[in-house]
C-alpha cells in the first residue's frame, strides 16, 4: 500500500458497545502512532508502538482505551463501554525511523461517533 | 512539557496573494523538530514543511517558507502565490530531538484558512 489506512472510515456506535478501529501502516514503518482529535482541537497523542509493544501510552486517557500491534505491523484500537466524550477522530501515523528525523506519516482518520 | 500555541483561528487570503500563519511554542529543549501540517476535508493529515531547530536557515518548500524565530519561539508559515487547494486547516507541531518514546508530535489548535477566487 502506498499510504497509511484505517478502517472503517466512519463508526457510529450506541453509549456502552465496544468498538475495534483498525490501522495499516506503511509497509515497512516500525513506529506507529495513535492520536485523537476532537472537534475543531489539534490532534492529541494517546500511544506509541515501536515494533509489537508499546514504548508510551501516556495519552490513553483511561482504562477504557487499549492498543495493541501483535505483529508489529497492524495496529487495532480498542475502546470498551464507549461514551459520548470518546466521539472523534481517530488518527493513526507511521513512522521509518526510530531515530531523530522520522516523518510522521497519517491515515485518514476514523471518524467515532457515539450516540 | 512543551505547549504549542496558535492564536488565530481563522484567516483568508484572495487567490494569487501571499498569507503567513502563526505558531508560538514553549519548551526548556534547545533542540528540537518544527512542523507544519495541512488537513484538507478529506482529514489526510498532510506534511508542508519541517524545520530543525539547529538549523539556521529557514525551510523552503516551492511556495511554502517558514520564519523560524528560536528566541521567540515563534515558527510561522507563509503560502505565496496563495491557490483555492490550499485551502484547509493548518496545523503547527512540536517534536522532542529524542527518539523512540519522545518522538510524539504535540499539536497546536490548528488554523482554517480559505482562500478567494
Amino acid at each position: 500500500g502506498a499510504g497509511v489506512s484505517q478502517t472503517p472510515s466512519n463508526k457510529v456506535t450506541e453509549k456502552g458497545k465496544y468498538v475495534e478501529l483498525r490501522c495499516d501502516p506503511i509497509s515497512g514503518h516500525t513506529a506507529l502512532y495513535w492520536y485523537r482529535q476532537s472537534l475543531g482541537q489539534g490532534p492529541e497523542f494517546l500511544i506509541y508502538f515501536q515494533g509489537t509493544g508499546a514504548a508510551d501510552d501516556s495519552g490513553l486517557p483511561n482504562d477504557r482505551f487499549f492498543a495493541v500491534r501483535p505483529e508489529g505491523s497492524v495496529s487495532t484500537l480498542k475502546i470498551q463501554r464507549t461514551e459520548r466524550g470518546d466521539s472523534a477522530v481517530y488518527l493513526c501515523a507511521s513512522s521509518l525511523d526510530i531515530g531523530t528525523s522520522g516523518t510522521q506519516y497519517f491515515g485518514p482518520g476514523t471518524r467515532l461517533l457515539v450516540l | 512539557a512543551q505547549t504549542v500555541t496558535q492564536s488565530q483561528p481563522e484567516m483568508s487570503v484572495q487567490e494569487a496573494e501571499t498569507v503567513t500563519l502563526s505558531c508560538t511554542y514553549d519548551t526548556s529543549e534547545s533542540d528540537y523538530y518544527l512542523f507544519w501540517y495541512k488537513q484538507p476535508p478529506s482529514r489526510q493529515m498532510i506534511l508542508v514543511i519541517r524545520q530543525e531547530a539547529y538549523k539556521q536557515q529557514n525551510a523552503t518548500e516551492n511556495r511554502f517558507s517558514v520564519n523560524f524565530q528560536k528566541a521567540a519561539k515563534s515558527f510561522s508559515l507563509k503560502i505565496s502565490d496563495s491557490q483555492l487547494g490550499d485551502a484547509a486547516m493548518y496545523f503547527c507541531a512540536y517534536r522532542s530531538p529524542f527518539g523512540g518514546a519522545n518522538s510524539k508530535l504535540t499539536f497546536g489548535k490548528g488554523i482554517t484558512l480559505s482562500v478567494r477566487p
